[in-house]
């Protein structure tokens, strides 16, 4: 089993419609981060969690939410999908100091049409 | 405050020849630094970082960096690229306190000609 499993690896959804993306880890890390991926933008913080207690927000939160239910599950809502939602999304972890690098899922590609 | 530039969005090289990727960085503390790479419908996968230490830092495929304080980069070198190194690249940083999550580059799209 991969360390860092995100789930849907692929969702087209509806304007308007609410959608959660899912995010588990077995790395036993305490922080966890969900950034977006767009073409000629590199990847931009949506959230991000140091620990279960402490969720923030990133650069770009407008439109999104997050809430981590334990030490491993960090899911990311969109309470109402746009169009130009439409991206990549990927889950990470670190460990706390984040000085060994983040572990990646594998990507949830996310059209809303 | 923490970012990062990085120059060139598409690189095109011939197989067997010098690959230069071009990074710089932005922090009020000393940093960490990393480069990701991305294959085709995949995640990122870690090539290297920099911590503390050595300035000049070696990954995995034959990869290695430099840590330049003075010039604020961080650029990605190998000495002879492979067609399997065609990827997008991606340098990071984050201030090395822990206290800030990583911020990433634009990304660098490498092509490798036979």
């Amino acid at each position: 089993d991969a360390d860092v499993t995100q789930t849907p690896r692929n969702r087209i959804t509806k304007t308007g419609k609410r959608i959660m993306l899912e995010c588990s880890q077995t790395k036993g890390h305490d922080r966890m981060y969900w950034y977006r991926q767009d073409p000629g933008l590199g990847l931009r913080l949506i959230y991000y969690s140091f620990d279960v207690k402490d969720i923030n927000k990133g650069e770009i939160s407008d439109g999104y939410s997050v809430s981590r239910q334990a030490q491993a599950k960090f899911s990311l809502s969109l309470e109402s999908a746009i169009p130009n939602q439409t991206a990549l999304y990927f889950c990470a972890t670190s460990d706390l100091t984040g000085s060994h690098g983040y572990t990646f899922g594998s990507g949830t590609r996310l059209t809303v049409v | 405050a923490q970012s990062v530039t990085q120059l060139g969005s598409h690189v095109s090289v011939s197989e067997g020849a010098l690959v230069l990727l071009r990074c710089n960085y932005s922090s009020s503390v000393p940093p960490y630094l990393f480069w990701y790479v991305q294959y085709p419908n995949q995640g990122l996968q870690l090539l290297l970082k920099y911590t503390t230490g050595a300035t000049l830092v070696k990954g995995i495929n034959g990869f290695e960096a430099e840590f330049k304080k003075s010039e604020t980069s961080f650029h990605l070198t190998k000495p002879s690229a492979h067609m399997s190194d065609a990827a997008e690249y991606f340098c990071a940083v984050s201030e090395g306190t822990g206290r800030r999550a990583l911020t990433f580059g634009s990304g660098t799209r490498l092509q490798v000609q036979p």
